[in-house]
């Protein structure tokens, strides 16, 4: 079964911990991305990565970070310095269309 | 504002056919898409539409482009419940190495 895989469905996090995000492909595809959703908006970019061991900034990635150490993965960091990290989380991958994971909701208590 | 712009609630009774508008500002847009969100699911790709394209059919599926107006649409014919879902549009941009920019999402509620 192709797709992309996303741990957990639900995450909670206490103030002041970092907490990482999973996200694999089995597509091959080079590039990944991290969306965030909040209610009655778009999906935010977050961070996206072209290859294996580069990655750039979306546009709010103040309080987040990232790897891409191997092709298939692409786990996020939330940071504590995210001020307002209660959101779900969607991981993408492309070659020429892009494909979505099933998402991570974050709640901040 | 937004550089892509969805009206935000579409209501429509089943059998009938639904139209979700978007407008984009971009002129280098390539590719233009449309995704389906089911209640806490991630995004569906639908189908989409190269630039240089004018329509495009997929079953119950249509997407219309005026490059002119920068206008993109989808009608689905024959709605069922099952469609009621968010519809996002999103372009991809010349130059931005395959990110894409969204719309907010159009809430579709398909009525028996």
């Amino acid at each position: 079964d192709g797709g992309i895989t996303q741990s957990p469905k639900y995450l909670f996090r206490k103030e002041g911990q970092n907490v990482t995000l999973s996200c694999e492909q089995n597509l091959n595809h080079d590039a990944m991305y991290w969306y965030r959703q909040d209610p009655g908006q778009g999906l935010r970019l977050i961070y996206y990565s072209q290859i294996v061991n580069d990655f750039q900034k979306g546009d709010i990635a103040e309080g987040y970070s990232v790897s891409r150490e191997k092709k298939e993965s692409f786990p996020l960091t939330v940071t504590s310095a995210q001020k307002n990290p209660t959101a779900f989380y969607l991981c993408a991958s492309s070659s020429n269309e892009q494909f979505f994971g099933p998402g991570t909701r974050l709640t901040v208590l | 504002g937004e550089d892509v712009e969805q009206s935000l609630f579409l209501s429509v009774r089943e059998g009938d056919s639904s139209v979700i508008n978007c407008t984009y500002t971009d002129s280098s847009s390539t590719y233009l898409y449309w995704y389906k969100q089911e209640p806490g699911a991630g995004l569906q790709l639908l189908t989409y539409i190269f630039s240089n394209m004018d329509m495009k059919q997929d079953q119950r599926l249509t997407v219309l482009l005026n490059k002119k107006d920068k206008h993109l649409s989808l009608r689905i014919a024959d709605t069922q419940t099952g469609d009621s879902a968010i519809y996002f549009c999103a372009e991809r941009r010349g130059t931005s190495y395959g990110k894409l920019t969204f719309g907010q999402g159009t809430i579709l509620t398909v009525h028996p």
